[in-house]
């Protein structure tokens, strides 16, 4: 199995700031994941991460807009840029390990 | 593009019942599929993970099934308890996608009284 952490849980921001979201994960795996949930929708997933290479984006997902970092195996931030009220949502990092995928407890966000 | 669906949306049951949740995807060219259980605040458990070989996994008072061919798996919960109350959710893997790419539903609400 898999145990992830993330920081912060939560965070209510300003329109136009940014967030950058921190994930722990209690093991070396090659690739982690960031997944987005809005309000009342089913997860989507923003992009992958591998370590010593840039990330990979998911249609409708930019790096301007999602820079991703993955500076070891163990370890990944998203940040959310120039943020807005569509912004407002649950983000997610994962990691999948022999076939099972696992989720981190999430970060609120609230942008107002 | 697969798109997965879940019915019902939101369940409401006494305890002690048994109870069937039903998820269904478009596309039957999958690698597995897996439910999740998800609490307010907290993120994903993942309940059960089955193979696309397989037809069911069981796991304690859980078992799921999966039928590929009619793009279909079932979630049931046996001798329901309040402390089942959560979102469950169904993901499926597609054949040929990247590791870690899952297409969710968007889960069915259920609420277990007392």
């Amino acid at each position: 199995s898999a145990v992830i952490s993330q920081k912060p849980s939560r965070d209510i921001c300003q329109r136009g700031t940014s967030l950058t979201i921190q994930c722990q994960v209690d093991s070396q795996v090659t690739m982690m994941f960031w997944y987005r949930q809005q309000p009342g929708q089913s997860l989507t997933l923003i992009a992958t991460a591998n370590q010593g290479s840039e990330a990979t984006y998911e249609s409708g997902f930019v790096i301007d807009k999602f820079p991703i970092s993955r500076p070891n195996l163990t370890f990944s931030t998203l940040t959310v840029s120039n943020m807005s009220p569509e912004d407002s949502s649950i983000y997610l990092c994962s990691v999948e390990k022999s076939g099972t995928q696992y989720f981190g407890p999430g970060t609120r966000l609230l942008v107002l | 593009k697969q798109e997965v669906t879940q019915i019902p949306a939101a369940l409401s049951v006494p305890e002690g019942e048994n109870l069937v949740l039903n998820c269904s995807f478009t596309d039957s060219a999958i690698y597995n599929l897996q439910w999740f259980r998800q609490d307010p605040g907290k993120g994903l458990t993942s309940l059960l993970l089955i193979q696309s070989s397989q037809r069911e996994q069981t796991s304690g008072r859980l078992n799921a099934s999966l039928d590929k061919s009619s793009g279909r798996s079932t979630l049931y919960i046996a001798a329901s308890q309040p402390g089942d109350s959560a979102t469950y959710l169904c993901a499926v893997r597609p054949r040929g996608s990247t590791l870690g790419r899952l297409y969710f539903g968007r889960g069915t609400q259920l609420t277990v009284w007392p």
